[in-house]
């Protein structure tokens, strides 16, 4: 159980273009996912946390309008990056909150890896 | 200083080898502590999680935690090649759901 997938698992384009990431909890729903970017060799930089039915809350120093964040439904979180650049090529990964009695765990979808030309 | 550090190698061992690998941290609030394997270009999956002070063993992997020293440590033992992979720390506060992830260690089992 507790499964997240993302959708695509690889995607490249073209400078100036706008690209969509799916994030989907798949046997259970949850009122939290989190949006992860992570460049070669380094860890996890957490990017927002979204919030079914509202808005999403960003990191210092994330752009809000450039990664636009929707989470329409308690299984599915998606994150668009607009007018995308090269120094926009990223792993992306979402995670979705399962909330337990103890504490909060996150389950990790497989990642997108975004390559901008 | 970072609120939580890990050293990112790369480690290397030989295969059967036991592996040590840690992480320090400044966050005196920091009650639970996570592992997670990850391979190259896939996403981080849970190994083992530990609340507070103490040790939690999982077949070939022993975390433990020492609030005292602010350090925690994952042990592998009779390491295999199927084991290289990335191994990222994390920690979170009771009640917050933000995790503090490590930089990651990367490990090479060597066969």
């Amino acid at each position: 159980g507790a499964v997240v997938s993302q959708h695509p698992s690889w995607v490249i384009c073209k400078s100036g273009t706008s690209v969509k990431i799916e994030c989907r909890s798949l046997d259970f729903q949850a009122t939290t996912m989190f949006w992860y970017r992570q460049f070669p060799k380094q860890s996890l930089m957490l990017m927002a946390t979204s919030n079914e039915g509202s808005k999403a809350t960003y990191e210092q120093g994330v752009e809000k309008d450039k990664f636009l964040i929707n989470h329409a439904s308690l299984t599915l979180s998606t994150l668009t990056v607009t007018s995308a650049h090269p120094e926009d090529s990223s792993f992306y990964i979402c995670s979705a909150r399962l909330a337990r009695v103890s504490y909060n765990e996150q389950f990790f979808g497989p990642g997108t890896r975004l390559t901008v030309l | 200083q970072k609120e939580v550090e890990q050293d990112p190698g790369p480690l290397s061992v030989p295969e059967g080898a036991i592996v040590s690998l840690n992480c320090t941290y400044s966050n005196s609030a920091f009650q639970y502590f996570m592992w997670y394997r990850q391979y190259s270009r896939k996403g981080p999956e849970l190994l083992m999680y530990t609340y507070s002070s103490g040790n939690k063993e999982d077949g070939r992997f022993t975390a433990q935690v020492d609030k005292s020293s602010k350090y925690i440590s994952l042990f592998i033992r009779d390491s295999q090649p199927s084991d290289s992979a990335t191994y990222l720390c994390a920690m979170i506060t009771s009640g917050t759901y933000k995790y503090i992830f490590g930089t990651g260690t990367r490990l090479k089992v060597l066969a």
